[in-house]
């Protein structure tokens, strides 16, 4: 099992442009969930999915949108990007019988 | 609202014990721990459910007061490898979907 992993690691985009961040799972697992990390303000969550084809918003969801087309798979899409949105990003996956969220790597993301 | 973690920051030596502390001010369900180390995920460390036992393996244990809203986790006779930054997640109404404290720092020295 390759576990979560996300895609890319690394982005260095321009205020105004736009992406998407994968973030894919191969453990079967029902809850998914976009959080961003900045210093000193520990795991905020922008949005997540207790299944496919559902999402929901956490604390800071402006700015951003999600999709969960296929179980194992959840994306993260920036429309404009804003120096504000400069951050790492992590994506995480929990079963339904626990409570114990499995991180991906991050992707660190830079926007000037 | 974010949980507040204290202290900021924890400087050991090897050996001697620590405590992080995790205070919400609302009704918690559910309280999480998680250790990250530089330039790395978070980890899973423990869950501490409303009306459930104090956690906790080997070195690393801890509690949940329901009455004050308040996780305290435990690390006694630290190992090197315990150094990282701790954060608690707070669960509300149900154990999947957390808010984070802003992190505690343990420096572990030899």
């Amino acid at each position: 099992n390759a576990g979560v992993t996300q895609t890319p690691k690394f982005r260095v985009l321009k205020t105004g442009q736009s992406m998407t961040l994968l973030c894919a799972q191969d453990m079967n697992h029902e809850y998914m969930y976009w959080y961003r990390q900045d210093p000193g303000m520990g795991l905020r969550l922008i949005h997540y999915s207790v299944g496919e084809g559902t999402t929901a918003k956490g604390e800071v969801p402006d700015g951003y949108n999600v999709s969960r087309l296929k179980k194992q798979n959840f994306l993260l899409g920036l429309e404009s990007a804003a120096p504000s949105q400069t951050s790492v990003y992590f994506c995480a996956s929990t079963p339904p019988s626990s409570y114990e969220q499995y991180f991906g790597p991050g992707t660190r993301l830079t926007v000037t | 609202q974010q949980p507040v973690q204290s202290p900021q920051a924890v400087i050991l030596r090897e050996g001697e014990d620590a405590v992080i502390n995790c205070s919400s001010s609302k009704a918690l369900y559910s309280v999480h721990w998680y250790r990250q180390k530089h330039g790395e995920a978070p980890v899973f460390l423990m869950i501490l459910l409303k009306g459930g036992e104090q956690k906790g393996h080997e070195k690393i244990s801890a509690s949940f007061n329901e009455k004050k809203q308040q996780s305290s986790l435990y690390l006694t006779a630290s190992q090197l490898s315990y150094s990282g930054t701790y954060f608690c997640g707070t669960g509300l109404q149900g154990a999947q979907k957390l808010v984070f404290g802003q992190g505690t720092r343990l420096t572990i020295n030899p």
